[in-house]
């Protein structure tokens, strides 16, 4: 089955405690993003990578780090978490081979920093 | 500047009933415009795409370039309809998107 997967679904952490949330698609696609979603605003775009060791910010970086090592992998990297980075993330993947794109969704990582 | 603009934060309409969520968008360029939707506890999903101009579930969204717009719309909504809609846009390439605010639809019985 095609998907993205991300892990964990839910994470809990502590202010400056590095973590990472993993994200694998098994579609063989060229880009992946990542992507905050909080109340009002939205999804905001965090990184994205056009392809392997390719990656450029998105609109709200500051925070995060993004690696992209192989093509099916894209995890998030947040060395040092604070309160405001309570969110909702999303990880996407998409292609353009068949001309147009659309992107494919994780299930969500919803993270508490306190 | 890129902006997709979604005026309406909430929108209640009654099973039946039409329902025209509104996206308009600034892009100096030619976008790719879509509607992606969010039903409870799932999975963002693509609903449609202005360049196929299908329609899925009944919406249908027509791309209209003077008024920049891309409203989203169903002659009969039904209740299975509830959920979170985002229209979006892709610029040239098609990665980098830029998501509205959402608009979440809620149909009454």
């Amino acid at each position: 089955e095609a998907q993205v997967t991300q892990n964990p679904r839910y994470l809990i952490t502590v202010t400056g405690k590095k973590l990472t949330v993993t994200c694998s698609q098994n579609m063989n696609h060229e880009y992946m993003s990542w992507y905050r979603q909080d109340p009002g605003l939205g999804l905001r775009q965090i990184y994205y990578s056009m392809n392997v060791e390719v990656t450029d910010k998105g609109d709200v970086p500051e925070g995060y780090k993004v690696s992209r090592k192989e093509k099916r992998n894209f995890p998030l990297i947040l060395e040092s978490p604070s309160p405001n980075q309570t969110s909702l993330y999303f990880c996407a993947s998409s292609s353009r081979a068949r001309g147009f794109s659309e992107a494919f969704f994780g299930q969500g990582t919803r993270l508490t920093v306190v | 500047a890129q902006r997709v603009t979604q005026p309406e934060k909430l929108l209640s309409v009654f099973k039946g009933a039409p329902v025209e969520l509104k996206c308009n968008y600034s892009y100096s360029g030619s976008p790719e415009l879509f509607w992606y939707v969010q039903y409870s506890r799932q999975r963002l999903q693509l609903l449609l795409r202005h360049i196929s101009r299908e329609s899925i579930k009944g919406f249908t969204a027509d791309l209209n370039k003077g008024e920049t717009s891309f409203h989203l719309k169903k002659p009969f909504a039904q209740e299975e309809d509830s959920a979170m809609y985002y229209c979006a846009l892709s610029g040239t390439g098609g990665f980098k998107t830029i998501f509205g605010a959402g608009t979440r639809l809620f149909v009454k019985a």
